[in-house]
């Protein structure tokens, strides 16, 4: 079965431009979760969605950015504009019926310059 | 936020060797998961325990659910060279209020052949 896949793998930009990383979770998963991987922070969970719609926020940077999930099998985080502090691994993670067993995906690794 | 302390941070250990490293909290913990992460990759659920005192295995790797519910320990016995990665613990304290996982900041195994 495939895993969570994610895209790009690799980002790289200029600080202003506007940034789009996707995931597509595990079929039949009813969780998504995204968070960012940074040297200094560790994992620090983003947003999560539970059957599509967005249940906790609250770990959002800022306005800035934004996640949607639109269907069952496709999620998107948007960073606009971005700064060279959004450097980072972003990862998605999806589960099923909870949020307990977590499987992530490969991760994008953004830089912004 | 909820924190974890992981330890040790790292480690260089000879191959074949028995492995231990652990996980606390100030909290009352009602779910560890323990993940691995090999670099360029995201993190990959290896034990998930849900009951204090619980010990698991998954191979050569063995976890326990502290029975305070606030620590969980991680074995890796005679080691070998692709057990090399980043060992994080994670965890659902039992105040949370959304399905929210803290993640210790990570184990770093090496492995000397």
């Amino acid at each position: 079965d495939a895993g969570v896949i994610q895209s790009p793998r690799h980002e790289v930009t200029e600080m202003g431009q506007e940034v789009t990383l996707r995931c597509k979770p595990i079929s039949g998963h009813d969780y998504l979760f995204w968070y960012r991987q940074t040297m200094m922070r560790g994992l620090e969970l983003l947003i999560y969605f539970n059957n599509n719609v967005p249940i906790d926020d609250s770990g959002m940077p800022e306005d800035r950015f934004s996640a949607k999930m639109p269907n069952a099998s496709f999620s998107t985080l948007k960073i606009q504009p971005s700064e060279p502090r959004d450097s980072a691994v972003y990862f998605c993670a999806s589960s099923l019926m909870g949020p307990y067993e977590q499987y992530f995906g490969p991760g994008t690794r953004l830089t912004v310059t | 936020g909820q924190q974890l302390n992981q330890s040790p941070q790292s480690m260089f250990i000879q191959e074949g060797e028995d492995v231990s490293m652990n996980c606390t909290s100030s909290s009352i913990f009602n779910t560890w998961l323990w993940y691995k992460q090999e670099p360029g990759e995201g993190p990959v659920l290896l034990i998930a325990l849900y009951k204090a005192g619980e010990l698991t295995s998954n191979g050569r790797l063995t976890a326990q659910f502290g029975i305070t519910r606030k620590d969980s320990f991680l074995n890796i016995s005679a080691s070998i060279p692709s057990d090399v990665g980043i060992y994080f613990c994670a965890g659902r304290y039992s105040g949370a209020g959304s399905y929210q996982l803290t993640f210790g900041k990570g184990t770093k195994l090496s492995v000397i052949p």
